[in-house]
């Protein structure tokens, strides 16, 4: 069955400085979405995309955030500037716009996830 | 704005019982979806079933049903026959229908289920 990946499993950076975390969606989905877990916290929605621009995002993420779809499988989230509270579970996630047909009912999969800690 | 509350941070059964785990919510909205996603330590984010607001019958999914009740906003996952393999975290999880576009899903803060023999 097909898979949400992420890479990599686990990022150490320390404050300050830019990192960028990888996810290839499921290769016909079109919806992307990335959600972060702070240990011990709920799953929290950090942002969607489609059709090459931001549909969605939460307050969390800020100017320091941002993604990109750079070619044809891979979605990107970069932090510029990190900040200790950065510490998170990164999840990435995609959805397929035709399952169920027309009436929005699309599961989202979800990757294992990147653990990003700010030092 | 949406929330979803799960109020039991943890839950313990025995390996062949039942355990019912508890979630409400609160929305404006009339027409939206509710999930309960598995996490297992291995951390993927796993669905376990859903439910579409507009329709009455309760999900079920082999050993794994809902009690969906839409007047009170509640959304209950009951799992039948508790396997070892069952121990995890449960996320209930609502989104907003929308056609067309992506909907992000608003999770609740889980509960951890563990199995015991």
């Amino acid at each position: 069955e097909p898979e949400v990946t992420q890479t990599p499993s686990h990022q150490v950076t320390q404050m300050g400085q830019e990192v960028i975390l990888r996810c290839v969606p499921i290769s016909n989905h079109l919806y992307f979405y990335w959600y972060r877990q702070i240990l011990g916290q709920k799953v929290e929605f950090l942002v969607s995309f489609y059709n090459n621009e931001i549909s969605e995002k939460s307050e969390i993420f800020d100017d320091q955030f941002s993604v990109e779809r750079p070619d044809g499988s891979n979605f990107t989230l970069k932090i510029r500037s990190t900040k200790l509270e950065d510490s998170a579970m990164y999840f990435c996630a995609s959805s397929d716009p035709w399952t169920g047909g027309l009436n929005g009912n699309q599961p989202q999969h979800f990757g294992d996830g990147t653990r990003l800690s700010i030092l | 704005a949406q929330t979803v509350t799960q109020s039991q941070p943890e839950m313990s059964v025995q390996e062949a019982e039942t355990v019912t785990l508890s979630c409400t919510y609160d929305t404006s909205e009339s027409d939206y979806y509710l999930f309960w996603y598995k996490q297992p330590p291995s951390r993927q984010m796993i669905l376990v079933i859903r439910q579409e607001a507009y329709k009455q019958q309760n999900a079920t999914e082999n050993r794994f049903s809902v009690n969906f009740q839409k007047a009170a906003k509640s959304f209950s996952l009951k799992i039948s026959d508790s396997q070892l393999g069952d121990a995890a975290m449960y996320f209930c999880a609502y989104r907003r229908r929308r056609t067309g576009t992506a909907s992000k899903l608003t999770f609740g803060t889980g509960t951890r289920l563990q199995v015991t023999l």
